[in-house]
């Protein structure tokens, strides 16, 4: 099973600090994705990646940015983190070849509290 | 651009009820359709798919058929349990852009 590990469940962090959001996956996919879910709102994409050292800007970039140094890892950076920016975060994975049988897999989550 | 509208939640049900939640979209071409489901303090999982008109994808006694003439995807089951209960969302994909498109999520509660 592809497992998408993201590296905490709940996350404190006061305005104005840079926070780093980790995700690993195990299945060498080469697409990986950070969303945002608020209620009523469903999913919204941040910024996405289809290869190392490679991003794209998703919806809703702003205050954000990524990091893909390697294949497995796709981290997300709040800059100077803001209380709008409490939400929950999802990691997800894709491969390229057959993505459209088994789209996205995602991880748990983190859920970030800025204060 | 692609678009999915779902049903308002919540949406609450007593076991054993029979469970529709609709799903209607806009999308150019020919998109891929899914569902999927959200279980409290997780991720999410895909439920079901289908990729041309006329199927019919099913999982868990779940099912939801691709209709082009309605550009519609409603997730069905006949008898829900407690287990079911969760956030569903469905979302679609167009060849050649893996990137989804949401809705924004029904969130079911069963009782016993």
């Amino acid at each position: 099973d592809v497992k998408v590990t993201q590296s905490s469940r709940y996350l404190v962090k006061r305005t104005g600090e840079k926070v780093f959001l980790e995700c690993v996956q195990d299945m060498d996919h080469e697409n990986m994705f950070w969303y945002r879910q608020d209620p009523g709102l469903g999913l919204r994409l941040i910024y996405f990646s289809y290869d190392v050292k490679m991003k794209e800007k998703g919806d809703i970039p702003e205050g954000y940015s990524v990091s893909r140094e390697k294949k497995e890892r796709f981290s997300l950076i709040l800059e100077s983190a803001s209380t709008n920016q409490t939400s929950m975060y999802l990691c997800a994975s894709s491969p390229t070849a057959g993505w459209e049988n088994s789209p996205l897999h995602f991880g748990n989550g983190t859920r970030l509290t800025v204060t | 651009g692609n678009s999915v509208t779902q049903m308002e939640g919540p949406v609450t049900l007593s076991e054993e009820a029979f469970l529709t939640i609709n799903c209607t979209y806009t999308a150019t071409g020919y998109p891929s359709l899914f569902w999927y489901v959200q279980y409290p303090g997780e991720g999410l999982q895909l439920l079901l798919k289908a990729t041309k008109a006329d199927d019919k994808g099913s999982n868990k006694g779940f099912e939801a058929t691709y209709r082009k003439e309605t550009t519609s995807f409603h997730l069905e089951k006949g008898s829900v349990q407690v287990s079911d209960s969760a956030v569903y969302f469905c979302a679609l994909v167009n060849f050649g852009n893996e990137k989804l498109t949401f809705g924004t999520g029904t969130r079911l509660t069963i009782i016993p």
